[in-house]
């Protein structure tokens, strides 16, 4: 079955510890990106990916790591959580670029006491 | 600033009514808008419109885009509980390859 996974799916850390949320497709799709979902924000881009190697900063990059060593897998790295970093992350991927339908995965929600 | 607002961001109607959802944008360059639908969990994808006056239909739900006044609409007829979702509006930025946003409307169906 044609997916993205995501996980965890729930996560609840304290301020200061990394953690990391992978993301993988199974589609053979180029294009990955981060999303985060606030409420009354809507979604909003944190990363994106191009291609294996090849990574740039959304709309709201500060705070996050990413990085793309195979095309399937494209990870979200919070080096030091904060509260402000309590949100619904999203991960999607797309055959090409940007421009194309984008299948998101199914979320994970992290709280950062 | 690249910026996309749905508007209304709530509306509670009943079951058998139409609604419309309204999607506007400001961006530097556009290439296509697309339409999610989200319940509980991932947004799913409706519709990607990239020309101008040209419907796209599935089903009871449809969307339109108007390039020269920068919006689009999507409507769904004869509407159903299982309508009951947010609906997201995106727009693809030619060249910067990324999507951005509006804030969602929140669709009430009750029966």
């Amino acid at each position: 079955e044609a997916q993205v996974t995501q996980n965890p799916r729930y996560l609840i850390t304290v301020t200061g510890k990394k953690l990391t949320v992978t993301c993988s497709q199974n589609m053979n799709h180029e294009y990955m990106s981060w999303y985060r979902q606030d409420p009354g924000l809507g979604l909003r881009q944190i990363y994106y990916s191009m291609n294996v190697e090849v990574t740039d900063k959304g709309d709201v990059p500060e705070g996050y790591k990413v990085s793309r060593k195979e095309k399937r897998n494209f990870p979200l790295i919070l080096e030091s959580p904060s509260p402000n970093q309590t949100s619904l992350y999203f991960c999607a991927s797309s055959l090409w670029t940007g421009s194309y339908e984008q299948y998101f995965g199914p979320g994970t929600r992290l709280t950062v006491t | 600033e690249d910026k996309v607002v749905q508007s209304p961001l709530s509306l509670v109607v009943h079951e058998g009514d139409t609604v419309t959802l309204n999607c506007s944008y400001e961006v530097t360059n556009f290439r296509s808008l697309l339409w999610y639908k989200q319940e509980k969990k991932a947004p799913t994808f409706l519709f990607m419109l990239t020309s101008s006056g040209i419907e796209k239909k599935s089903g009871r739900l449809s969307s339109i885009l108007d390039k020269k006044e920068l919006f689009s609409i999507l409507n769904i007829t004869a509407t159903q509980t299982g309508d009951s979702a947010v609906y997201l509006c995106a727009v693809i930025i030619q060249g910067a390859q990324k999507l951005v946003f509006g804030q969602g409307t929140r669709l009430t169906i009750n029966p």
